[in-house]
C-alpha cells in the first residue's frame, strides 16, 4: 500500500517561501505524477500543480508563478515551494500520487499539513 | 479556472439515498469523462471513491455510484450509513493541462 506523509514547518512568515516535502513509501516515485493539493480553513480543495520525475510538470494557472514542485528520485520524495507568501496561503496542505495515463485522479493522498502563514 | 459548483449539503436518513451534483462547464465535466469524487473525514486523508465518471476502485462499496449528463456530474450514495458522514468533492481534468476540484458537499446522516 503506497503511503504519503507532508513534512515542513507549520508557520511561514508573509512573503517568505513556504518549503514542504512529501516522503513517499512502498513505491516507487519514478513510475506517476505527483501533486500537491492544498485546502484554506473552511474552504474547498484546490489543485496546486503535479510533476513527473522526468520534469514535465503542470500548475495552476491563479499560482504558477509562484509555485516550484521538484522529485528527489534518490529519497523517493517530492517537494512544493510556494514564494511571497501571504496569509491567504494559510491552509492545509496535502500530497497525492496522480493518475496521468488515460484518465485524470488522485489514488492516494497524505494525511495533510498544516501551514499557517502569520508574522 | 473556476471551481465546479457543488451543493454545500445534503442529508439523509441511515438506509436512504443522497445524491450531490457537481456543475462546470464544457472545458471541464461536460469537455472530459475524467470526473473523480472524493470522501473527506476531517483529519484524515482523502480517499478516491469514483473515477472516470462511475468507476470503482477496488475496497470502494459499491453504494458509491456516479454519473455525468451535459455539464453536471452527480454522486450518488444508495444505502446510507454513518460512516458515509463526510465532505464529498467531486474534480474534473479541465483543458490544457488544468485541474479542478468542487466546492465540496457536507452529507449528514440524519
Amino acid at each position: 500500500q503506497v503511503q504519503l506523509q507532508e513534512s515542513g514547518p507549520g508557520l511561514v512568515k508573509p512573503s517568505e517561501t513556504l518549503s514542504l516535502t512529501c516522503t513517499v513509501s512502498a513505491g516507487s516515485i519514478r513510475s506517476y505524477y505527483w501533486s500537491w493539493i492544498r485546502q484554506p480553513p473552511g474552504k474547498g480543495l484546490e489543485w496546486i500543480g503535479y510533476m513527473h520525475y522526468t520534469g514535465s510538470t503542470y500548475h495552476n494557472p491563479s499560482l504558477k508563478s509562484r509555485v516550484t514542485i521538484s522529485v528527489d528520485t534518490s529519497n523517493n520524495q517530492f517537494s512544493l515551494k510556494l514564494s511571497s507568501v501571504t496569509a491567504a496561503d494559510t491552509a492545509m496542505y496535502y500530497c497525492a500520487r496522480f493518475i496521468r495515463s488515460g484518465n485524470y485522479y488522485f489514488d492516494y493522498w497524505g494525511q495533510g499539513t498544516l501551514v499557517t502563514v502569520s508574522s | 479556472q473556476s471551481a465546479l459548483t457543488q451543493p454545500p449539503s445534503a442529508s439523509g436518513s441511515p438506509g436512504q439515498s443522497v445524491t450531490i451534483s457537481c456543475t462546470g462547464t464544457s472545458s471541464d465535466v461536460g469537455g472530459y469523462n475524467y470526473v473523480s469524487w472524493y470522501q473527506h473525514h476531517p483529519g484524515k486523508a482523502p480517499k478516491l471513491m469514483i473515477y472516470e465518471v462511475n468507476k470503482r476502485p477496488s475496497g470502494v462499496p459499491d453504494r458509491f455510484s456516479g454519473s455525468k449528463s451535459g455539464n453536471t456530474a452527480s454522486l450518488t450514495v444508495s444505502g446510507l450509513q454513518a460512516e458515509d458522514e463526510a465532505d464529498y468533492y467531486c474534480s474534473s481534468y479541465a483543458s490544457n493541462n488544468n485541474y479542478v476540484f468542487g466546492t465540496g458537499t457536507k452529507v449528514t446522516v440524519l
